[in-house]
């Protein structure tokens, strides 16, 4: 049981460049979420997704898309990446979304230059 | 203690101290709580959680304690262990529409001092 997996752990992008971050779940849970991580700030929410083939804005979802094809995947594109968008993404999941504990991946460190 | 917007602060303990972590949330409507840690280079683990109609929920060598009044948010470590040194922050979880809403804390760096 691997719980959340997200792949790259390191990208480095020039400004411009595109890319998509892999989140992979195998708790079978319906809910997943994209946060940013930045100092001095709290987490917070790109996007989310309460079940297969269904996105939702969160708080910060400019310049970000997403897609949930995949019950246990959760895809998070830069299509335009910015030096803004230097961060670390975390990529986490829950059974439902009423009063649950979220499950984190380990994070991918992304530099944009 | 740690709040929205503040820059990350540290506290140092000495093993085998006890160590206490605050956090003052915002929302009066907020009906559950989480504790993260979250190690370097790793994700954020869950901790404990406390809902809003209790003052106090105790876990292994970990306490909670809510203080709806004010606002406030702590957690307790009982006898503070190297693997302890991490950065710990509160969140506060608001249903809305069906979803909850989840309002992460900056956290509070803890360091101990073998």
């Amino acid at each position: 049981n691997a719980g959340v997996t997200q792949t790259p752990k390191f990208r480095v992008l020039k400004t411009g460049q595109s890319m998509t971050l892999l989140c992979a779940q195998d708790m079978n849970h319906e809910y997943m979420y994209w946060y940013r991580q930045d100092p001095g700030m709290g987490l917070r929410l790109i996007h989310y997704s309460v079940g297969e083939g269904t996105t939702a804005k969160g708080e910060v979802p400019d310049g970000y898309n997403v897609s949930r094809l995949k019950k246990q995947n959760f895809l998070l594109g830069l299509e335009s990446a910015a030096p803004s968008q230097t961060s670390v993404y975390f990529c986490a999941s829950s059974y439902s979304g009423h009063n649950e504990k979220l499950f984190f991946g380990s994070g991918t460190q992304l530099s944009v230059l | 203690g740690e709040s929205v917007g503040l820059h990350l602060p540290t506290l140092s303990v000495q093993e085998g101290d006890n160590s206490i972590i605050n956090c003052a949330y915002s929302n009066s409507a907020s009906d559950y709580f989480i504790w993260y840690k979250q190690e370097s280079g790793k994700g954020p683990q869950f901790i404990i959680d406390i809902r809003s109609n209790m003052d106090k929920r105790q876990g292994q060598r970990v306490t909670v304690l809510l203080n709806k009044t004010v606002k406030h948010l702590s957690l307790q470590i009982a006898a503070t262990q190297p693997g302890d040194s991490a950065v710990y922050f509160c969140a506060e979880i608001l249903l809305s529409g069906g979803y909850q809403k989840v309002t992460f804390g900056t956290g509070t760096k803890l360091q101990v001092i073998p």
